[in-house]
């Protein structure tokens, strides 16, 4: 059975403090591991797909790495409007489509 | 392209009440989801299908059901709603080449 863990589950920084989130999995044959952002009150935002380990991916503060067993978000310099909801998935081969979805990881980023 | 659209944005019901979440998508994706999100259970996944004419259950199928008779199109149907299917309810698609999702803005259902 797959299985996402996402640490730690709540996380408050100060503006400008970088620390990175983590998602551990277990998959048969990963095929695609993805991060996404909820706002509260919105459906989730897909931001980075990650596909063999090694891989590295950014966008603006954000940084996505993968590992044979785990992922890290890296947030450099993180403002107050990063704070939101970050959700990790990991789609597993052999023919299926469906994601399995961590709990996620709730930051808040203090000015 | 308005993406992924779901209607109802708020809705109440009383207990034994049924009703039609409607979910549609423009971008022509074959696969297409439901899933429900509460508090400290993160998202789990009611019905999806991979295109027209094709459903299949998810984690938590009970009391749901879904058609899928045009591409654009996922209805998600409670047939005599309870207190316990109170939550936010997202619909989402994808291409099957990516499965990288598109959320709609959800619905939020209460069941008295």
């Amino acid at each position: 059975e797959d299985q996402v863990t996402q640490s730690p589950e709540a996380l408050r920084l100060q503006e400008g403090e970088s620390s990175s989130l983590n998602c551990s999995y277990t998959v048969s044959g990963l095929r695609g591991l993805f991060w996404y952002r909820q706002d509260p009150g919105k459906g989730p935002e897909f931001l980075f797909t990650l596909y063999s380990a090694g891989e590295e991916k950014e966008k603006e503060r954000l940084k996505a790495t993968l590992t044979k067993k785990e992922s890290f978000l890296h947030i450099t310099a993180p403002k107050p409007e990063d704070s939101a909801t970050y959700l990790c998935a990991v789609r597993a081969g052999g023919g299926s489509y469906i994601p399995t979805f961590g709990r996620g990881t709730s930051l808040i980023v203090h000015p | 392209n308005a993406g992924v659209t779901q209607t109802p944005k708020f809705q109440v019901l009383k207990t034994g009440q049924s009703m039609t979440l409607q979910c549609a998508q423009d971008m022509n994706h074959e696969y297409m989801s439901w899933y429900r999100q509460d508090p400290g259970m993160g998202l789990r996944l009611i019905h999806y299908s991979v295109g027209a004419g094709i459903t299949d259950q998810g984690e938590v199928p009970n009391g749901y059901n879904v058609s899928r008779s045009t591409t654009e199109d996922f209805p998600l149907r409670l047939l005599s709603a309870a207190p316990s299917q109170t939550s936010v309810y997202f619909c989402a698609s994808s291409s099957l080449d990516s499965n990288e999702q598109f959320f709609g803005p959800g619905t939020r259902l209460t069941v008295l």
